[in-house]
């Protein structure tokens, strides 16, 4: 089963503009990532924020976490045709058999130039 | 540095048929995972190695799933018989381990994967 449910499902943007995904989840986290998969290939780790920030700078790339709401949201600025991919943010909580990610169903995000 | 390598990349089937995947994760990274990725989800944890010891197959199908790490570095998945809702693309990841606690810093690397069709 899938925790993270990310917002919106696609998104369609120009190049230059900010593009904003939002990431909610359902029970308490250690933290939680962000990772980026190009079309046809493996994911890649863009961040990490732990439960205990509020934000995080990489870059380009801005995440927030809200664990009282239970949500993240990932800002990419200045976009480029370059991010155009699928973008899943990652759940990390201790269960049963220790720690583990448990991933949304992403976001497509398509930069046009 | 190389990462972590799948194959095959691609591979059809029928139905009924067994296939199997091979996974070499990054050198010195001691856990490792297989995950299933459908079409528009994220990818969904199989199993997790620590060294050679499975610590979580608790989402593996064990009817007709199996996995194994013999010597704690490479690792086949193998599906004997697949049948249609198996296509999908098999995933391998690796780190360097799981700390635990609530700093636990779990990034994870993924190979390519291979993308599965059964007809």
């Amino acid at each position: 089963s899938q925790q993270g449910e990310e917002d919106p499902q696609a998104l369609s943007i120009q190049e230059g503009e900010n593009a904003t995904m939002n990431c909610s989840y359902k029970t308490s986290i250690n933290n939680l990532q962000w990772y980026r998969q190009n079309s046809g290939r493996g994911l890649v780790h863009l961040i990490l924020i732990r439960s205990n920030e509020r934000e995080k700078h990489s870059g380009r790339l801005r995440v927030t976490l809200d664990t009282s709401k239970k949500s993240s949201s990932l800002l990419i600025t200045a976009s480029r045709a370059a991010d155009t991919a699928s973008y899943f943010c990652a759940t990390d909580a201790t269960q049963k058999y220790g720690n583990k990610l448990v991933f949304g169903a992403g976001t497509i995000l398509r930069v046009k130039s | 540095e190389a990462g972590v390598v799948q194959s095959p990349r691609y591979k059809i089937i029928e139905k009924k048929q067994p296939v199997a995947f091979w996974c070499n994760p990054i050198s010195g990274h001691n856990t490792l995972y297989w995950y299933r990725q459908n079409l528009g989800q994220g990818p969904e944890l199989l199993i997790r190695y620590e060294n050679e010891e499975a610590v979580d197959d608790s989402q593996l199908p064990k009817d007709r799933f199996s996995a194994e790490r013999l010597k704690g570095v490479d690792s086949t998945l193998k599906i004997q018989p697949a049948e249609l809702g198996d296509s999908a693309v098999y995933l391998c990841a690796s780190s360097l381990g799981v700390a635990g606690g609530w700093s636990s810093y779990n990034e994870q690397f993924f190979g390519p994967g291979t993308r599965l069709t059964v007809l």
